[in-house]
């Protein structure tokens, strides 16, 4: 009873390093996604993926990749991390695409000073 | 673009009232909407997801209900216990594009 699984639940970066949060399911969904949640902003959409090898953009792509090499797997990076990247991270899959019913992992925090 | 707004921002009741949550949005081009639970440090859990052909879904004690031409969901619990502390959320297609908008959500306490 995996579901969707988040690591590292907790990480503090420098403005400037580079890191990956790492989400996968075992629930053989197609669609995974990643949201921020942010005081006072709600869950927004990072990015997300349809199925392995397709990746789009969602509504605050700026300054993160993704990558979809297996079904199982969603990475996401953070290639030179400012400030305003301080936030939760959630990664969510569906059976049933983006209006599916999600299911999302535990959050990684991420604080970058 | 969709916003999504749900009042109150947050309740507290003692144990064993039935209460209401609301939520609105401003595009009611919807075909669904998820209800959300929200624990402390946690992940969301999906409650109830309701297809624009519905107008209602239960699962226990927690009711949705959709009214898309009003642009409005209430999720209705009852005979609340503590248990049900949580921070509630609903979410609707974005429109025109993937994903979903959320609300800010509602924290609810219920006092034993």
């Amino acid at each position: 009873n995996a579901g969707v699984t988040q690591t590292p639940k907790f990480q503090v970066l420098k403005t400037g390093q580079s890191m990956t949060l790492q989400c996968a399911q075992d629930m053989n969904h197609e669609y995974m996604s990643w949201y921020r949640q942010d005081p006072g902003m709600g869950l927004r959409l990072i990015h997300y993926s349809v199925g392995a090898g397709i990746t789009d953009q969602g509504e605050v792509p700026n300054g993160y990749n993704v990558s979809r090499s297996t079904t199982e797997d969603f990475p996401l990076r953070l290639l030179s991390a400012a400030p305003s990247q301080t936030s939760v991270y959630f990664c969510a899959s569906s059976r049933g695409g983006s209006a599916g019913e999600l299911f999302f992992g535990e959050g990684s925090r991420l604080t970058v000073l | 673009k969709q916003e999504v707004t749900q009042i109150p921002a947050a309740l507290s009741v003692p144990e064993g009232e039935n209460l209401v949550l609301n939520c609105s949005f401003t595009d009611s081009a919807i075909y669904n909407l998820q209800w959300f639970r929200q624990d402390p440090g946690k992940g969301l859990t999906s409650l109830l997801l309701i297809q624009s052909s519905q107008r209602e879904q239960t699962s226990g004690r927690l009711n949705a209900s959709l009214d898309k031409s009003s642009g409005r969901s209430t999720l209705y619990i009852a005979a609340s216990q503590p248990g049900d502390s949580a921070t509630y959320l609903c979410a609707v297609p974005r429109g025109g594009a993937d994903g979903l908008t959320f609300g800010k959500g509602t924290h609810l306490i219920i006092q034993p």
